[in-house]
């Protein structure tokens, strides 16, 4: 069955380090792969989005990488803020599906 | 960027009673909307897709006559709890897809807390 992995365990970081997130799938040949963040008690916001046949995309201090051979993507936060804390969640999406499948996300403490 | 909104954000009920939670495309048009669950530290899981006019596709495992949902326009999509149980008892999450952005994405409402005591 197709599995979405992302490390249970939050991620304690010091503020204005690089915060590295990771998501591995398997038996999954997503078309898509988007990372949203999830505030508590809140819904998920989109960040990036970025198709298989992209090996990464930037949007201002984010930066995602999609490896298709190793079944992950990484999602980097540059210059981390208290403010970057929440939960992070990876979901995949098929060509044609438009509902994408979500992991259960990681949770980014940033300190200062 | 694209706005949906949820109303509303918080309910208590008593056990037997029915919650209606009201999903509002704001500053768009959507033909089709998604109803999540999730529970704590779990991920979003699809419930159903509600599409303008016809009705819902609901997943395997969710029951669609306690679980109703209507789609009465191109910007409302309404989910009722019949009947609601403690273990009903979670976060509702509303989506929309936006017709105008190029990445097709999905939006999500702000969430509805629901505890049925």
């Amino acid at each position: 069955s197709q599995k979405i992995e992302q490390n249970s365990e939050a991620l304690n970081i010091q503020e204005g380090k690089t915060a590295t997130l990771t998501c591995n799938y398997t038996n999954y040949s997503p078309a898509y792969l988007q990372w949203y963040r999830q505030d508590p008690g809140r819904g998920p916001v989109f960040l990036l989005l970025i198709r298989e046949n992209e090996k990464e995309k930037r949007k201002e201090r984010l930066k995602v990488t999609f490896d298709t051979t190793l079944k992950q993507s990484l999602f980097h936060i540059t210059a981390s803020q208290p403010a970057d804390s929440a939960t992070y969640l990876c979901a995949l999406e098929s060509e044609g599906s438009y509902i994408p499948t979500f992991g259960r996300g990681t949770s980014l403490i940033v300190h200062p | 960027g694209a706005v949906v909104s949820q109303h509303p954000s918080r309910v208590i009920c008593k056990s037997g009673t029915s919650v209606k939670i009201e999903c509002r495309s704001l500053d768009f048009q959507a033909t089709t909307m998604f109803w999540y669950r999730q529970f704590p530290k779990q991920s979003l899981m699809l419930m159903a897709t509600s599409n303008e006019g016809s009705k819902a596709t609901y997943e395997q495992g969710v029951e669609k006559d306690k679980f109703l949902i209507n789609h009465a326009s191109l910007t409302l999509s309404t989910l009722t709890v019949t009947s609601a149980h403690p273990e009903d008892s979670s976060f509702y999450i509303c989506s929309a897809r936006s017709p105008r952005t190029s990445t097709d994405t999905q939006y999500f409402g702000p969430g509805t807390r629901l505890t049925v005591l």
